[in-house]
């Protein structure tokens, strides 16, 4: 399957400060990216879609001014936790679709804001 | 808007028996359900999905049935070994209509009993 990488797996940081979490598809050009959340023993929850050169669609309940998402390319995407605080430690995982609907996964990113 | 149900939450059987995992939507308009396995602390990875105009896929000791009618499809996995113990996901997606959206089921947690 396809290949997606994100960056970094872990980050610690202290409450106030953002963090950015790379999301790249290494060997497909992705039409659609997607961050979600995973809880400790939960399903993931979609937190926004983007595509690339427009502006993240949002879940409801997810604050768009706290979570930056940016979709510079076919390849990237970032999602920037901005002033974190801890409740906003999860683990953060984002996965590329192509034109077939199919989704890949990066390795996740377990955030942990002190 | 679509919900994916799951069940059961948990599955534990013996080594080298079958394990069938079931899931319902409930939006008609669905046309691909793919099935995600996670290990612990990992990324969920596609192991099998089929689309509306198939009604079962099959690869390996895997396999996939889809009952469009009653709106609900199944994970099959035969002869089952310690690595498959795991958490499965299914999911479900209107494609291009929900900008490739998954909806995701809650989760099974496969125990393998050697």
């Amino acid at each position: 399957g396809a290949v997606v990488s994100q960056h970094p797996s872990r980050v610690i940081c202290k409450s106030g400060t953002s963090v950015k979490i790379e999301c790249r598809s290494l060997d497909f050009q992705a039409t659609t990216m997607f961050w979600y959340r995973q809880f400790p023993k939960k399903s993931l929850m979609l937190m926004a879609t983007s595509n690339e050169g427009s502006k993240a669609t949002y879940e409801q309940g997810v604050e768009k001014d706290k979570f930056l998402i940016n979709h510079a390319s076919l390849t990237l995407s970032t999602l920037t936790v901005t002033s974190a605080h801890p409740e906003d430690s999860s683990f953060y995982i984002c996965s590329a679709s192509d034109y077939y609907n199919e989704q890949f996964f990066g390795p996740g990113t377990r955030l942990t804001v002190l | 808007g679509e919900n994916v149900e799951q069940h059961p939450s948990t599955l534990s059987v013996q080594e080298g028996d079958s394990a069938v995992i079931k899931c319902t939507y409930s939006d008609s308009a669905s046309n691909y359900f793919p099935w995600y396995k996670q290990e612990l602390g990992k990324r969920p990875q596609l192991i099998i999905d089929i689309r509306s105009n198939v009604g079962e896929k099959k690869d390996q000791r895997i396999a996939v049935t889809l009952n469009k009618t009653a709106k609900h499809f199944s994970l099959h996995i035969t002869e089952t070994q310690p690595e498959d113990s795991a958490v499965y996901f299914c999911a479900a997606s209107k494609g291009a209509d929900s900008n490739y959206q998954l909806i995701w089921g809650a989760g099974t947690k496969l125990i393998i009993k050697p």
